[in-house]
């Protein structure tokens, strides 16, 4: 499979429990971005990616979020202490931070299918 | 008032008939996208764009720098085009700031 996965694709969880999400990108990729998108809204950003570094926050991301991408392969996006208000759904998308000669260049996004987040 | 407007919001039609969404964005940007959502979640990005017109099968997208607008069309539009659109900027940032912002999506419908 060569495009984006997540893991798990569902998850019901208890109000104060702690999620943990995980992103694989598109292999040759150095760009990661999570997005999160509410019922009948679109998303909205929420941190992104260059290898290992975390370039980006959006103030969305609380200090009960953390990402990290430690290898700069996969990420994993925490939730700690879930709030009703954190269902949603959480997208990754993985980008190429390179142009066909090698230079620095934005590109397409590619998304993965998403982790939808129940919280009771 | 959000950075990126989406018109219409919901849209039905008949099978064959030539859709037009549009895309208003209020802020400098380096790139448009054109993303289609269907039920279930999954995102599939039609087209980046950042002037001019691109063409895919029976999809066509417009940008209008100068105005800030985009707008996205179907040709003969088939009941399996049915999902919800969404248009998405990467606004200019000399921090090459990379994070989308994203209109409400528009929900389109096309009906036998």
């Amino acid at each position: 499979d060569t495009g984006v996965s997540q893991d798990p694709r569902h998850k019901i969880t208890k109000r104060g429990q702690n999620v943990t999400f995980r992103c694989d990108p598109i292999s040759e990729h150095n760009r990661l971005y999570w997005y999160r998108q509410t019922l009948g809204q679109g998303p909205e950003f929420l941190t992104y990616f260059q290898n290992e570094a975390q370039l980006e926050k959006s103030r969305l991301l609380s200090d009960r979020f953390s990402a990290e991408r430690p290898k700069g392969s996969f990420s994993t996006l925490e939730i700690q202490r879930t709030e009703q208000g954190d269902s949603a759904m959480y997208l990754c998308a993985s980008s190429s931070g390179r142009g066909l000669a090698g230079e620095l260049s934005y590109n397409e996004q590619f998304f993965g299918p998403g982790t939808r987040l129940t919280v009771l | 008032k959000n950075e990126v407007e989406q018109s219409p919001q919901n849209l039905t039609a008949q099978e064959g008939e030539f859709i037009t969404i549009n895309c208003s964005y209020s802020v400098g940007i380096s790139a448009l996208h054109w993303l289609q959502q269907h039920p279930g979640g999954g995102i599939v990005s039609l087209f980046m764009l950042s002037s001019g017109k691109k063409k895919h099968g029976r999809l066509i997208a417009t940008i209008n720098i100068q105005e800030k607008h985009s707008s996205l069309h179907i040709t003969a539009s088939h009941p399996r085009d049915s999902a919800v659109y969404i248009c998405a900027v990467r606004m200019y940032s000399g921090g090459g700031a990379d994070g989308l912002t994203f209109g409400k999506g528009t929900h389109l419908i096309i009906q036998p």
